[in-house]
């Protein structure tokens, strides 16, 4: 069975920190992707990595895939209460479907 | 532009009763189709997908079945509802043909069964 575990579970920060969040496999996919859900809506994809080592930048975030492609992790520089959400990570199985980690809750506090 | 409908929004139910919980796609052919269910504020457990019509792969044992009656329409039903079967369900559809394909979302159906 494969299985994504993402750290921390829940991560309470104040406005303008920075923070990072983690996404770990024993497997490797094809492609790890990051998603954001709000209360009460589907999750809206944020980026997907390929690349074993890549780096991708979305304004003030910044996602890199591990080496091994097991792993990634998402920093967020000087966190807005906008950053509020689910953050999920989720493995690609070449095109068939998509497996997804329980997800880290980030609260941004003004 | 694609878009995929999911309906609908909110359900309540009582225990033993059936479910039916609709989702249909747009602007796209031959997708993959998909039903997740997720725990308050967690993860999200695949439950069914679908490559084509009437090809469904069931990934949890369960008191659900899904069904796909045409190319862009995924049916989740349930004969007699549980308890257990409450929770947040979530449709989904990716493109084939890519090696690295990304899932797309409704807004989710809140199931209660009371």
């Amino acid at each position: 069975t494969q299985l994504l575990e993402q750290s921390p579970q829940f991560l309470s920060i104040q406005e303008g920190e920075n923070l990072t969040v983690y996404c770990n496999s024993s497997s490797v996919f094809s492609s790890l992707q990051w998603y954001r859900q709000e209360p009460g809506e589907g999750p809206v994809l944020l980026v997907t990595v390929v690349t074993g080592g890549e780096v991708k930048k979305l304004k003030r975030l910044t996602f890199q895939f591990g080496d091994a492609r097991k792993d990634s992790s998402l920093h967020i520089t000087a966190a807005q209460p906008g950053d509020t959400g689910l953050y999920l990570c989720a493995g690609d199985n070449y095109g068939q479907n998509f497996v997804f980690g329980p997800g880290t809750r980030l609260s941004v506090l003004p | 532009s694609q878009t995929i409908h999911q309906w609908p929004a909110t359900l309540v139910q009582p225990v033993g009763s059936p479910l039916s919980l609709e989702c249909t796609v747009e602007g796209t052919s031959n997708p993959n189709l998909y039903w997740y269910r997720q725990a308050a504020g967690r993860g999200l457990q695949l439950l069914f997908y679908s490559v084509g019509i009437g090809q469904i792969s069931s990934e949890v044992p369960q008191n659900l079945s899904a069904s796909r009656p045409q190319d862009r329409q995924f049916i989740l039903s349930s004969k007699k509802l549980l308890l257990s079967d409450s929770g947040f369900y979530l449709c989904a559809w990716s493109r084939k043909g890519l090696l690295h394909a990304e899932a797309f979302f409704g807004q989710g159906t809140r199931l209660t069964v009371v």
